[in-house]
């Protein structure tokens, strides 16, 4: 089982649509969640950082964190073309982070 | 402010060949990351190194060497290509083990 699983998509929503990309992890200790943002043929970039459980929000996007069910969400509200991307969930573990595999995410005009 | 700077951007070779990836860092940081990035796979570390001097095996270091030249320069090495290495290779930086990472533009690698 890996440490991180992400569904890897494609995901394509209309603009405007409210997006929910989602990691499971298996590992209790972790305790840092991060969403990055990878544009095509970019690196990836910090987009949300979250340390405990509960959400936080930043503008149109939206970090949720349930340790409980070992469970991390980022919600994306009126998407836009712009928004179109790979998003990759990390989890700090062991002073290293791991990785999702990345959702590949299109919003169409 | 130029963050990551990774050399070359492209390049193919031949099975067999060695080539280095360069990575520069502008930002004082201690730690950094190599990286190799396939389809469906994710990001999967490669080699890291948590401070000047220290290096460590990551998730998939076979077939790859490194040098951290100095606090500023983190380099990969491929000493004998093979296909199964055609990837795109990220380097990244940090803080410290738990910091946020800041990646470069990636190095898009073909091996024939």
């Amino acid at each position: 089982q890996k440490e991180v699983e992400q569904d890897p998509g494609p995901l394509s929503v209309p603009e405007g649509a409210i997006v929910s990309l989602n990691c499971t992890y298996s590992n209790s200790a972790f305790q840092y969640f991060m969403w990055y943002r990878q544009y095509s043929r970019k690196g990836p970039e910090l987009l949300m950082y979250t340390y405990s459980s509960g959400n936080k929000e930043d503008g149109r996007f939206t970090a949720q964190v349930d340790k409980s069910s070992k469970y991390i969400s980022l919600f994306i509200r009126d998407s836009q073309p712009s928004d179109s991307a790979t998003y990759l969930c990390a989890i700090e573990g062991g002073n290293k982070l791991v990785f999702g595999a990345g959702t590949i995410l299109r919003v169409k005009s | 402010n130029a963050g990551v700077t990774q050399t070359p951007k492209f390049q193919v070779l031949k099975t067999g060949q060695s080539m280095t990836l360069q990575c520069a860092q502008d930002m004082n940081h201690n730690s950094m990351y190599w990286y190799r990035q396939d389809p469906g796979m994710g990001l999967r570390l490669i080699y890291y190194s948590a401070s000047e001097g220290t290096t460590d095996k990551g998730e998939v270091p076979n077939g790859y060497n490194v040098s951290r030249l100095n606090k500023r320069e983190f380099s990969l090495r491929l000493e004998s290509a093979a296909p199964s290495q055609t990837s795109v290779y990220f380097c990244a930086s940090s803080e410290g083990g738990r910091g946020i990472q800041y990646f470069g533009a990636g190095t898009r690698l073909s091996v024939l």
